[in-house]
């Protein structure tokens, strides 16, 4: 069974910097794109970013381009979302999300980064 | 970057009714267009990909249909669980975009 657990949330202040992990069961990490979507509370859907596994490729949406970097170690079978200058707008639930062409998105539980002094 | 609209961006419903939500894009996305479940305090769940294939697991009475720029979910019988928010997404390029979303209320 496909699974994706996301850690590594929690309270950072802004400026500040943190590191949100998504660990990847039931699948090889390589064979697959993996993207990070995000919610602020009570609103929609954000795209953040992506990484092609194969040919290492990544996207970045505007919002969070230069201060967000998005990797793997497919040793760990793990993507992870390396965040910095972290605004109050970067609060939200972050989402890691796996997408295959022969089985559509699959979605981890989310993670909670709250930006505050 | 293509906007997603959604449309109603929430309805009430009785249970057994039969419900369609619209999705339509800024430009054409083929069939790049999925669709997913949220319910409140928990992480979306997806039903579609590929306008119309149905995720493992989901129940038959979720369909999707369009290409192009629009795009319909339609859920043949609405039961208690299925009182959620809806959102389209479309994947035909980056960044990926959502709609705003459609919240299914009891009527």
């Amino acid at each position: 069974e496909v699974q994706l657990v996301e850690s590594g949330g929690g309270l950072v202040q802004p400026g500040g910097s943190l590191s949100l992990s998504c660990s990847a069961s039931g699948f090889i990490l390589s064979t697959s794109a993996m993207h990070w979507v995000r919610q602020a509370p009570g609103k929609g859907l954000e795209y953040v970013s992506a990484i092609r596994i194969s040919g290492g490729s990544t996207y970045y949406a505007d919002s969070v381009k230069g201060r967000f970097t998005i990797s793997t170690d497919n040793s760990k079978n793990t993507l992870y979302l390396q965040m910095s200058s972290v605004r109050p707008e970067d609060t939200a639930v972050y989402y890691c999300l796996k997408w295959d062409v022969g089985s559509g998105w699959c979605w981890g539980q989310g993670t909670l980064v709250t930006v505050s002094s | 970057d293509i906007q997603m609209t959604q449309s109603p961006s929430s309805l009430s419903a009785s249970v057994g009714d039969r419900v369609t939500i619209t999705c339509r894009a800024s430009q054409g996305i083929s069939s790049y267009l999925a669709w997913f479940q949220q319910k409140p305090g928990k992480a979306p769940k997806s039903l579609i990909y590929a306008a119309s294939s149905l995720q493992s697991g989901v129940p038959s009475k979720f369909s999707g249909s369009g290409s192009g720029t629009d795009f319909t979910l339609t859920i043949s019988s609405l039961q208690p669980e299925d009182f959620a928010t809806y959102y389209c997404q479309q994947y035909n390029s980056y960044p990926l975009t959502f709609g705003g979303g459609t919240t299914v209320e009891i009527k």
